[in-house]
């Protein structure tokens, strides 16, 4: 198993602002994945984030909008700029430990920007 | 492009009756495919992983099978209560895919006292 903290857990910011959440992991791990869930909506991730090297994004998203750091192996950051009210959504942190292991979720992100 | 469908999207029954979850994939080419439970406004929890070589795994009142050559994926839960409301996702894992997790839509489940 695995243990995945986030902060905050949940924020309500005003538009145009930016919002970064940060993740933390319990042991070193190489993957770690950025999702979001938008509200009645199912989960779509966002970027993968590894350790010395750039993020990876998903198609319709990109970095200027979701800067992602990825400091050490236990910790990662995603900042969500410039809000509108669309970016309301669950962000969610996630690992796998081997390439094709188990997925393991932090408790998320609620954010609402009004 | 795998696309995962779940169905029901919606399932109310009353305590105590066994139930089940369908989850289909488009494309049969998948390292695993994964249950999660997820409470209203919460992080998603893992219930079952089944690997693409094997035919169902259980914990408890659960029961996960899967059929790759056909697409399909089930969550059985017995003797359901209350305490199983909640949504219920599937993700694959598709080799074609980078090893990226597709989820479904989730099924809402609300089991009645």
């Amino acid at each position: 198993s695995a243990v995945i903290s986030q902060k905050p857990s949940r924020d309500i910011c005003q538009r145009g602002t930016s919002l970064t959440i940060q993740c933390q992991v319990d042991s070193q791990v190489t993957m770690m994945f950025w999702y979001r869930q938008q509200p009645g909506q199912s989960l779509t991730l966002i970027a993968t984030a590894n350790q010395g090297s750039e993020a990876t994004y998903e198609s319709g998203f990109v970095i200027d909008k979701f800067p992602i750091s990825r400091p050490n192996l236990t910790f990662s950051t995603l900042t969500v700029s410039n809000m509108s009210p669309e970016d309301s959504s669950i962000y969610l942190c996630s690992l796998s430990r081997g390439g094709t292991d188990t997925q393991y979720f932090g408790p998320g992100t609620r954010l609402t920007v009004l | 492009k795998q696309e995962v469908t779940q169905i029901p999207a919606a399932l109310s029954v009353p305590e105590g009756e066994n139930l089940v979850l369908n989850c289909s994939f488009t494309d049969s080419a998948i390292y695993n495919l994964q249950w999660f439970r997820q409470d209203p406004g919460k992080g998603l929890t893992s219930l079952l992983l089944i690997q693409s070589s094997q035919r169902e795994q259980t914990s408890g009142r659960l029961n996960a099978s899967l059929d790759k050559s056909s697409g399909r994926s089930t969550l059985y839960i017995a003797a359901s209560q209350p305490g199983d409301s909640a949504t219920y996702l599937c993700a694959v894992r598709s080799s074609n895919a980078g090893n990226m997790l597709t989820f479904g839509g989730g099924t809402r489940l609300m089991v009645k006292p």
